[in-house]
C-alpha cells in the first residue's frame, strides 16, 4: 500500500473489553513497531518485530498486552481487560529494513478511550 | 537506557522569525537521531535525520538540524517560519545496536500571523 494503515481509527471500550488493533505495514517492510502515546506525550516504544520475528517486547506495559504478526506483513496489538489508563493513542511504523536508522513510516494511530 | 529531552512544551513563533526547538540526548556514544513532525490527527512524519554522515542535516519543508556531540545536542531550526508549520514536533533517538525510537516529549509549535 502507499502507507502504513491502521483499522479502526477510533475505539472506544469499556473497561474490562477486550480490543485487537490492527497494522497493515508498507509492502515489503521488514521491521514493524508498536508504540504507544499518551495524550501530551511523545511516544513510547511497546513492540519490535522483524518479519514474523517478535525480537523485542519489552516495552509492552503488561501481560494483557500481546502482539503478533503471523505471515510477517499486518500485525494485531490486542489488550485484554482493558483499563482507563490504557488510552492512548496506538501507533504503527514499519521500515524497510532492520537498521535502526532507517526511516520508520507511522501510521495514523488508533485512539482508544477506555471508559 | 537512552533519554530524549525536548525543552519547552511549547513554543510560540511569529510568521517568518525563526523557529528553534531543542533537543538533547543522554547517551554517550552518539545515536541515530530523528526529528519528526506530527499534524492533528495524523501520524508522524519524517522532517530529518542524522547518521554521523554530516553534523548540519537538512531536511523537508525548510528545516534543519545540528548535531553537536561536546553539547549531546539536536536542536531544530527553520529560518523563517510559516503558517503551516503549526504543529508539534518529537526529537527521537535510535540505538546502532537496537531498532527501538525513543522520543522526547515533543514541543508544540504555535505560529501567529
Amino acid at each position: 500500500g502507499a502507507g502504513v494503515s491502521q483499522s479502526p481509527r477510533y475505539k472506544v471500550a469499556k473497561r474490562g473489553q477486550d480490543v485487537a488493533l490492527r497494522c497493515d505495514p508498507i509492502s515489503g517492510h521488514v521491521s514493524l513497531f508498536w508504540y504507544q502515546q499518551a495524550l501530551g506525550q511523545g511516544p513510547e516504544f511497546l513492540t519490535y518485530f522483524q518479519n514474523e520475528a517478535q525480537l523485542d517486547k519489552s516495552g509492552l506495559p503488561s501481560d494483557r498486552f500481546f502482539a503478533e504478526r503471523p505471515e510477517g506483513s499486518v500485525s494485531t496489538l490486542k489488550i485484554q481487560r482493558t483499563q482507563q489508563e490504557d488510552s492512548a493513542v496506538y501507533l504503527c511504523a514499519s521500515s524497510r529494513l532492520r537498521a535502526s536508522n532507517t526511516e520508520a513510516f507511522f501510521g495514523q494511530g488508533t485512539r482508544l478511550t477506555v471508559v | 537506557a537512552q533519554s530524549v529531552t525536548q525543552l519547552g512544551s511549547h513554543v510560540s513563533v511569529s510568521e517568518g522569525a525563526l523557529v528553534l526547538l531543542r533537543c538533547n540526548y543522554s547517551s554517550s556514544v552518539p545515536p541515530y537521531l530523528f526529528w519528526y513532525v506530527q499534524y492533528p490527527n495524523q501520524g508522524l512524519q519524517l522532517l530529518l535525520k542524522y547518521t554521523s554522515a554530516a553534523t548540519l542535516v537538512k531536511g523537508i519543508n525548510g528545516f534543519e538540524a545540528e548535531f553537536k556531540k561536546s553539547e549531546t545536542s539536536f536542536h531544530l531550526t527553520k529560518p523563517s517560519a510559516h503558517m503551516s508549520d503549526a504543529a508539534e514536533y518529537f526529537c527521537a533517538a535510535g540505538e546502532a545496536a537496537g531498532n527501538k525510537l525513543t522520543f522526547g516529549g515533543g514541543t508544540r509549535v504555535l505560529v501567529k500571523p
